[in-house]
């Protein structure tokens, strides 16, 4: 099973920063790895798939990057709404693994 | 609109069986994967298995495997997860979502609103 770490588990930033978080594969999963939002109360929401393909409808600051083991998502000026928790996930080989999430506080 | 619309929260005692339902729409639910996901109280995301409506291929995550049934019936474009006795650590909220193509490989593009499932003696 492909273990996905991510870093931090915690950050508390204040609005126009930029945000950068990590997500580790165990071993090498190509481009098959997305990033999920997850508000509180809320169902997770696709923002970058196969590591930095932008969804329509999700705001540009939202950026992906990385490949094999190593992936990044960033936060460009971050903004009040984007208090949530983060998730990446890989869908290179079965069974399909989630990150452990990264909760992102605003101060 | 293509949307996933799963069934309402359940309170249920343990050792009792449960069937829960995602129906799709807007879509073809025959030509896209869909997946469960389980959420428990104040914890994240974990990845449970995914159907192919088309023709029921299942795969299980080897911590589900056993332990929950997937399946779909297409001529309702509806998903199901089952359980034939429940457990105390089964409550949590169940996600079930859409894969973004038609390959087994996808990103889960399209969310349904979640299924709370409580089980408490």
């Amino acid at each position: 099973e492909i273990v996905l770490t991510q870093s931090p588990d915690f950050q508390s930033v204040t609005p126009k920063e930029k945000v950068t978080i990590t997500c580790r594969a165990s071993q090498s999963i190509g481009s098959s790895l997305h990033w999920y939002q997850q508000k509180p109360d809320q169902s997770p929401k696709l923002l970058i798939k196969y590591a930095s393909q932008s969804i329509s409808g999700v705001p540009s600051r939202f950026s992906g990057s990385g490949s094999g083991t190593d992936f990044t998502l960033t936060i460009n000026s971050l903004e009040a709404e984007d208090a949530a928790a983060y998730y990446c996930h890989q869908s290179s080989s079965f069974p399909y693994t989630f990150g452990q999430g990264t909760k992102l506080e605003i101060k | 609109e293509v949307q996933l619309v799963q069934s309402g929260a359940e309170v249920k005692k343990p050792g009792e069986s449960l069937k829960i339902s995602c129906k799709g729409s807007g879509y073809s639910f025959t030509s896209y994967w869909i997946g469960w996901v389980r959420q428990m109280p104040g914890k994240g995301l974990e990845w449970m298995g995914i159907i192919y409506p088309g023709d029921s291929d299942t795969r299980y995550s080897p911590s589900f495997q056993g332990q929950v049934t997937i399946s779909a019936d297409k001529s309702i474009s509806t998903a199901y997860l089952q359980w034939s006795s429940l457990k105390a650590s089964d409550t949590a909220m169940y996600y079930c979502a859409r894969h973004d193509t038609s390959s087994s490989w996808g990103a889960f593009d399209i969310w349904g609103q979640g299924t709370m499932v409580t089980v408490s003696s």
